[in-house]
């Protein structure tokens, strides 16, 4: 199993643009989670997905940001417009049912300047 | 609400001395609890977890904690510290039942001096 992997590994953007960041879960995991890590608020935990539906999306900072899980395999996190203090590194996690013990991808830094 | 507190945000041992990094925890009902470890530049790796079976829980790497009841505590531990430990660990809570949301603690950075 490849674990969870995401794309980008770095996104460096401008100011305004839209990013778009992907994640294909473990395969048969039903849950997806989206997670931001910054020094000052550490790990934020964004939306998260049981089978493809979302859940919970308290954590979405404001209403630039969206996420979808058209399927099982794939999800997407879209950041638009970006904004400098969106600088973080973004974590997709899944777990089987149950929701625990998750695996996480290994990110992507993105960068607004 | 459920909570972990992680005493220490940085901590050295030498190499070969007893990793001890400790982590309380608040809940109302009993708790799942969990320990991840975070390299540079990667993403957090599941180290052990306790689900209310034995409260001395094993993990990988040689890693153990203790889930003890009586102080709240789940601390986290190993024997002889390698070069190789030094990381971030983050201690996690959630409630049991179903799914509810995991709250992560603000995270240890531990360094290994040779």
């Amino acid at each position: 199993d490849a674990g969870v992997i995401q794309s980008p590994r770095h996104e460096v953007t401008e100011m305004g643009q839209e990013v778009t960041l992907r994640c294909k879960p473990i395969s048969g995991h039903d849950y997806l989670f989206w997670y931001r890590q910054t020094m000052m608020r550490g790990l934020e935990l964004l939306i998260y997905f049981n089978n493809n539906v979302p859940i919970d999306d308290s954590g979405m900072p404001e209403d630039r940001f969206s996420a979808k899980m058209p399927n099982a395999s794939f999800s997407t996190l879209k950041i638009q417009p970006s904004e400098p203090r969106d600088s973080a590194v973004y974590f997709c996690a899944s777990s089987g049912t149950g929701g625990y013990g998750y695996t996480f991808g290994s990110g992507t830094r993105l960068t607004v300047v | 609400a459920q909570s972990v507190t992680q005493l220490g945000s940085h901590v050295s041992v030498s190499e070969g001395a007893l990793v001890l990094l400790r982590c309380n925890y608040s809940s109302s009902v009993p708790p799942y609890l969990f320990w991840y470890v975070q390299y540079p530049n990667q993403g957090l790796q599941l180290l052990l977890k306790y689900t209310s079976a034995a409260t001395l829980v094993k993990g990988i790497n040689g890693f153990e904690a203790e889930f003890k009841k009586s102080e709240t505590s789940f601390h986290l531990t190993k024997p002889s510290a390698h070069m190789s430990d030094a990381a971030e660990y983050f201690c996690a809570v959630t409630l049991s039942g179903g799914y509810q949301k995991v709250t992560f603690g603000t995270g240890t950075k531990l360094q290994v001096i040779p």
